[in-house]
């Protein structure tokens, strides 16, 4: 079965400093996968996505991901960190031979100090 | 363009009671994925339509039930609710193999 962890529940960061969320999956063949930004109360915001090729993947507001297969990882960074980008981050993984049904994590809260 | 429209964005019921949420889903997309979120957790799979038919379904009880119209546009029913159906109700539309537009959720609460 698919399933998805992030293991840091809440992460804080200063202003400026760099960032990396963990993600980890269980499939038995390359997922697809995905990093979603929710701010509090509302829906969720694509920052990137893998499907396949390049396993270092850019996507908005400066983050990038980079898909490790040997470690089943697919981390999010960023090299300087906003206070604009505290929110709550989910990692996501979804089987190519289901279609569209994807697994969440549980979420990483991210609070970003002065 | 519009993204994904979902409604009512608040809802308060009583236990026992019924409820629909409703969804419009972005423009050209076909396929409609409904996820409940309770309070602190990720989102968890209901059900997803494409073509007007339930294509898949997670772990939910026989109580959320779903319809999706020639416009591509959902409804999410749940009957004999439960304190414990509270949660933010998130729609996401999307094409085949391609990351999820999700909606702002509906916030049902029931009491």
């Amino acid at each position: 079965a698919q399933s998805v962890t992030q293991p840091d529940i809440h992460i804080t960061v200063s202003e400026g400093a760099s960032l990396e969320l963990r993600c980890n999956y269980s499939y038995g063949a390359t997922p697809y996968l995905f990093w979603y930004v929710q701010s509090p109360g509302q829906g969720l915001q694509l920052l990137l996505k893998y499907f396949s090729g390049d396993t270092l993947v850019q996507g908005i507001k400066g983050f990038e991901a980079e898909f490790k297969r040997s470690q089943s990882s697919f981390n999010l960074r960023k090299p300087s960190v906003h206070w604009s980008d505290a929110a709550e981050y989910f990692c996501a993984v979804g089987a190519p031979n289901t279609g569209n049904q994807f697994y969440f994590g549980t979420g990483t809260s991210l609070t970003v100090i002065p | 363009d519009a993204g994904v429209t979902q409604s009512p964005t608040h809802l308060i019921k009583t236990r026992g009671q019924q409820v629909t949420l409703r969804c419009s889903p972005k423009s050209g997309h076909d396929t409609v994925s409904w996820y409940q979120q309770a309070l602190g957790q990720g989102p968890q799979f209901i059900f997803q339509y494409y073509e007007e038919e339930e294509r898949q379904r997670g772990n939910f009880p026989d109580r959320f039930s779903g319809h999706q119209f020639p416009n591509y546009s959902s409804e999410l029913n749940v009957n004999a609710l439960l304190l414990g159906d509270s949660a933010l109700y998130l729609c996401a539309s999307s094409l085949p193999f391609t990351g999820y537009t999700f909606g702002s959720g509906t916030r049902l609460t029931v009491v």
